[in-house]
């Protein structure tokens, strides 16, 4: 079975401020999809990065980066430099590999970044 | 490009009734993912549809079931409501499985009273 943890369940920060949110998976596929969608006040999921589970490269997108470490089983999401309009609940997933392959969402980390 | 579109977005209904929402995946898209999400359980994978067969069920009653129509559209139905069934439902669509990126729709929010 697949689980996600994100421990953390509201953070709040202010603007400027550099803020780590966590994601623990556990999958008993050897391969799978990892996820993290962003869900603004509006209340539309919006994707915002998918890696597999073979690639362990770290990713940079803007102010946004992910830290995939399959050792620890953690794929962790950090926003350099805040903004107010990064104020949302984020949630991280996972998803098998094969084609029985559902995605599995962490209850999500409310994220408030105040002015 | 139009984005995945739900309806009704607002819907009470009363216990012991049933409903039927509908997801219009955007358009080339053949995957159909429908999830509950309330503040309790946060979201939670109710079935996959792909080219009209579902492809993966969540942990979910009978009561809760779905189909794909040729043109990918989605009907979810639940029957019997329960109050616990009062959920914002999401539909996501996407080019291949749901391992894929997924594209979420604005939801309907469901009131059983």
């Amino acid at each position: 079975a697949q689980k996600v943890t994100q421990a953390q369940t509201e953070i709040s920060v202010v603007e400027k401020e550099d803020v780590t949110l966590d994601c623990v998976y556990e999958t008993r596929d050897t391969t799978y999809y990892l996820f993290w969608y962003k869900q603004p006040p509006s209340g539309e999921l919006v994707f915002l990065i998918r890696r597999n589970s073979f690639d362990e490269q770290n990713e940079i997108s803007g102010r946004y980066s992910w830290n995939f470490q399959k050792s620890t089983s953690s794929f962790n999401f950090t926003i350099t430099a805040s903004q107010v309009v990064d104020s949302a609940v984020y949630f991280c997933g996972v998803g098998g590999g094969g084609s029985q392959g559902n995605l599995i969402f962490g209850k999500g980390t409310k994220l408030s970044v105040k002015p | 490009k139009a984005g995945v579109t739900q309806t009704p977005r607002y819907l009470i209904k009363t216990r012991g009734q049933q409903v039927t929402l509908s997801c219009s995946p955007i358009s080339g898209h053949r995957s159909v993912s429908w999830y509950q999400q309330t503040p309790g359980q946060g979201l939670q994978f109710l079935f996959e549809y792909f080219s009209e067969t579902q492809r993966n069920k969540g942990n979910f009653p009978g009561r809760f079931s779905g189909r794909q129509f040729s043109n990918s559209r989605s009907e979810m139905n639940v029957s019997t409501l329960e109050l616990g069934d009062s959920a914002l439902y999401l539909c996501a669509s996407s080019l291949a499985l749901s391992r894929d990126e997924q594209y979420f729709g604005p939801g309907t929010r469901l009131t059983v009273t």
